[in-house]
């Protein structure tokens, strides 16, 4: 079974640059799982943020960046704003239209 | 413009069924998927399911299998997603999403509560 890690929380001060990953508990991140990050403010429905590794969803800033950083994808909020303190969830793509999402990272702008 | 819209709120009893809808609108809607995708109280998201609206094949999570369906009627643009035998906790938010590279369009939700 695959199991998606993110980190639980972090923080990062206003201005400032801040990596969230996404991990597998067994092996390593690649193109082939099409890592998808999305951020949810409470109440709301998901926003798709970066898709397909490092695509930015239409409208996205381009200071929401997506990478790999070792084994696990990663997304970079550069110059990081008030209203960025949300949830983050990244997805990746399985086998025959099966997707897995993360637990989420809460991200704290402080 | 392109949306995915959702019915309303449900209140049910433990037992029972749901059937949940979703009307896309703004694209063509055999050229994608539709997800659906959970969120209890206070949890995070849970991928629950993906339907092709082209073929109407489905692939479930192994933890509905055997109480989910999805299906599509593409006369209508409309989604649709029943979840039998309801417990407890399958009161949540449940949403659905447009699906090719990713969940990229995200209908607005709807709040089923499970509850005697």
């Amino acid at each position: 079974q695959t199991v998606v890690t993110q980190e639980p929380s972090i923080s990062v001060s206003p201005g400032g640059t801040v990596t969230l990953t996404c991990g597998l508990s067994s092996g390593s991140v690649s193109t082939s799982y099409y890592p998808s990050w999305y951020q949810q403010t409470p109440g709301q429905a998901p926003r798709t943020l970066i898709y397909s590794t490092n695509v930015r969803s239409s409208g996205v800033p381009d200071r929401f960046s997506g990478s790999f950083l070792g084994k696990k994808a990663a997304l970079t909020i550069t110059g990081a704003q008030e209203d960025d303190e949300s949830h983050y969830y990244c997805v990746l793509y399985r086998d025959s239209g099966i997707w897995v999402f993360g637990g989420g990272t809460k991200l704290t702008v402080l | 413009q392109v949306q995915l819209v959702q019915s309303g709120a449900e209140v049910k009893k433990p037992g029972a069924s749901v059937k949940v809808s979703c009307k896309a609108s703004g694209y063509s809607f055999t050229n994608y998927g539709i997800s659906w995708v959970r969120q209890a109280p206070g949890q995070g998201l849970e991928w629950m399911g993906w339907i092709s609206a082209y073929k109407g094949d489905t692939n479930y999570a192994q933890s509905f299998q055997g109480r989910v369906t999805m299906t599509t009627d593409t006369s209508t643009t409309t989604a649709y997603m029943e979840l039998r035998r309801l417990r407890s906790d399958d009161t949540a938010v449940y949403y659905c999403a447009r699906v090719l590279d990713a969940l990229d369009i995200w209908g607005q939700g709807t709040v089923v509560t499970v509850s005697s």
